[in-house]
């Protein structure tokens, strides 16, 4: 069965500084690895996904990711994070028809 | 588009009574999903729906909580009867279903946060 692990559950950055959110998976098959995003006091919406093909995903906002198979991760980086990107950040899996399972959240705090 | 409507957005209640909470999915959307999300566990999904058939309920916790999609428009979530270790907040997520569940974007409600005294 698949789970996820985010291996930060707070990372705390500068405003204009990169950032990089961590996320590991294990399964034994093919996966489809998300990032949604979850505003204070709001629902959580897609970030991006990756299904197949390129192993680069651009997302929303500014946000990219990066599969890789080898190392069974699946980072979330932006190169110059805003105020407004304080928030937490899920990684998510799936495989073949199954359910998506959640990791546990990241929460982003933009230091001024 | 609206997106997905829940009701209430908040709801405090006591031990013991019976608590309902509302969906609206977006239109056209073919699964539904609902989640809860605590600070020790995470978000966990409860029960998902597929043209309003219950397809897993594995995640229901106990023979106290209860889901139901009568129509295509409308889904219930029901505590009863409701326990502090209830708190959370709940939230709702649809999706086309055009391909698969398990590819497809979930569009999340604002949640219901509730507070069970």
């Amino acid at each position: 069965a698949q789970s996820v692990t985010q291996l930060d559950s707070q990372v705390p950055v500068f405003e204009e500084a990169p950032v990089e959110l961590r996320c590991n998976y294990s399964s034994s098959v093919s996966v489809y690895l998300f990032w949604y995003v979850q505003y204070p006091n709001q629902g959580l919406q897609l970030l991006l996904k990756y299904l197949s093909g390129s192993t680069l995903v651009k997302g929303i906002n500014g946000f990219e990711a990066e599969f890789n198979k080898s190392q069974t991760s699946f980072h979330l980086r932006k190169p110059s994070v805003h105020i407004s990107d304080t928030a937490e950040y899920f990684c998510a899996v799936t495989e073949g028809d199954d359910k998506i399972i959640f990791g546990k959240g990241t929460r982003l705090h933009i230091l001024p | 588009d609206a997106g997905v409507i829940q009701s209430p957005r908040h709801e405090v209640t006591e031990m013991g009574q019976e608590v309902t909470l509302r969906c609206k999915p977006i239109s056209g959307h073919d699964y539904l999903f609902w989640y809860r999300q605590t600070m020790m566990r995470g978000l966990e999904l409860l029960i998902y729906f597929n043209n309003n058939v219950p397809i897993d309920d594995s995640g229901m916790p106990e023979d106290r909580f209860s889901a139901k999609m009568p129509n295509a428009s409308f889904s219930t979530l029901k505590i009863q009867p409701s326990e502090p270790r209830d708190s959370a907040v709940y939230f709702c997520a649809s999706s086309w279903g055009a391909r698969r569940v398990s590819t497809d974007t979930q569009y999340f409600g604002p949640g219901t946060r509730l507070t069970v005294l």
